[in-house]
């Protein structure tokens, strides 16, 4: 099985201070047609998660272009440029080649 | 625009069977390139995924609980329906449907529904 490893657990930042959240699978999510299917999504509190990232690095409709999404092979890096309040919640990582599987989690909060 | 919504029972005792139905609107699941997964979350912890469905009847199960889920669709009625046996408190959890599609690639699960809090309890 696939094991998807989010670090950190949890992130407290300023807001307009830069994040970081890191999500290593055990296995590359990179299929034979040259596409990585790596994800990332956010859970707003009380709400349902929403895809921000698909493919690594492209952002889903309406996402802000302060999110952006890196990476290749098994290590993968979500970074929000400049935090806002909106942007609280649990970030999941999520691979999509090996059958599908989520990683643990980040939650982020406002200090 | 795309719309899931799931429904079911919200307490079942150990050892039931739950069945679960999500009906979506805005798309077609004989559309080649779409498929409805659904997702489960135990209270206060983390995502797993369970089970999707494409439009071309292709299923692909959770290898852990590959043994207690089937999942089917009903194209006349715009939905897909879990069944999950043998139930167990551990299953207390939101049960969410949500689509995904191919777009040159496969695409994350791109609309969610609200989700379904389901207790597993005596």
């Amino acid at each position: 099985d696939i094991v998807m490893t989010q670090t950190p657990l949890s992130l407290s930042v300023t807001p307009g201070q830069p994040a970081s959240i890191s999500c290593k699978s055990s296995q590359s999510p990179m299929h034979t047609d040259g596409k990585t299917y790596f994800y990332w999504y956010l859970q707003k509190p009380g709400q349902s998660p929403q895809l921000l990232i698909y493919e690594v690095s492209s952002r889903f409709s309406g996402v802000p272009d302060r999110f952006s999404g890196s990476g290749s092979g098994t290590d993968f890096t979500l970074k929000i440029s400049r935090v806002e309040a909106e942007d609280v919640g649990v970030y999941y990582c999520m691979q999509g080649l090996h059958l599908l599987t989520f990683g643990g989690g980040t939650k982020v909060e406002i200090k | 625009q795309i719309t899931l919504k799931e429904s079911g029972p919200t307490l079942v005792k150990p050892t039931q069977t739950l069945t679960l139905t999500c009906t979506f609107s805005g798309f077609s699941l004989p559309t080649p390139g779409v498929g409805v997964g659904w997702i489960r979350q135990p209270p206060g912890k983390a995502l797993e995924w369970l089970v999707l469905i494409y439009w071309n009847d292709d299923k692909y199960y959770n290898p852990s609980l590959n043994t207690r889920l089937t999942i089917t669709k009903d194209t006349s009625k715009n939905q897909v329906v879990l069944t999950m046996t043998n139930l167990d408190p551990v299953d207390t959890a939101t049960y969410y449907c949500a689509h995904r599609r191919y777009i040159g690639a496969w695409g994350g699960f791109d609309y969610w529904g609200q989700g379904t809090l389901v207790t597993v309890s005596s």
